[in-house]
């Protein structure tokens, strides 16, 4: 049973490219999130989806775009990285009915230089 | 807006010892999740706070909920090195969750022989 599945694990972009971050969940969860976390801070909701073809903003949505054509898929895309989008980026899910915690990936590390 | 402030945001205690970590938060959803993540880790969901009064405990640890005072707190009970970790609380900005959670800063734990 993966759970929760991210790739890559590290990555180390320049200033100006873009890339896509991959999460997929084998659970069947109806929602799923895109967290960001700084040094030494909470995560911060970046998008959320509550099932294929809904997504919508979190906090800080600016800078990143998602989609949802699958129940287990859930990319998130940066385009023109900035060195403000150093961080590590965790994808969770959970089932969307009985508040049951949010199940989290192992997370992404990203470098923007 | 959801604000989730916790404190103290940095701990250092001894083996054996008892202390609290407190969790204030400001939604009229009162819905309170606590979780665990260790250096370079994901997070590890460790208690569901679903209702006023509710009491949980797993080990020594024992979270409790207080919807009135919105304030919820992690119990740590004769502290053992195993604990050393970051803790975070976490709250619901809408009921069911499906915008996602709110973190606080997280409480850097470190538990010394």
């Amino acid at each position: 049973n993966a759970g929760v599945t991210q790739t890559p694990k590290f990555r180390i972009l320049k200033i100006g490219q873009s890339m896509t971050l991959q999460c997929t969940q084998d659970m069947n969860h109806n929602y799923m999130y895109w967290y960001r976390q700084d040094p030494g801070m909470g995560l911060k909701l970046i998008y959320y989806s509550v099932g294929a073809g809904i997504t919508d903003k979190g906090e800080v949505p600016n800078g990143y775009n998602v989609s949802r054509s699958t129940t287990e898929d859930f990319p998130l895309r940066l385009e023109l990285a900035a060195p403000s989008q150093t961080s590590v980026y965790f994808c969770a899910s959970t089932p969307g009915v009985t508040y049951q915690p949010q199940h989290f990936g192992d997370g992404t590390r990203l470098s923007i230089l | 807006e959801l604000k989730v402030e916790q404190n103290p945001l940095f701990l250092s205690m001894q083996e054996g010892k008892n202390y609290t970590i407190y969790c204030n938060y400001s939604t009229t959803s009162d819905r309170l999740y606590w979780y665990r993540q260790d250096p370079g880790k994901s997070l590890e969901s460790l208690f569901v706070l679903l209702s006023n009064g509710a009491v949980k405990q797993e080990g020594r640890l024992m979270a409790s909920l207080d919807t009135k005072a919105r304030l919820s707190t992690l119990h740590i009970t004769a502290a053992v090195h195993d604990l050393s970790a970051t803790y975070f609380c976490a709250g619901e900005l809408s009921g069911g969750g499906a915008d996602g959670l709110t973190f606080g800063k997280g409480t850097h734990l470190i538990i010394q022989p």
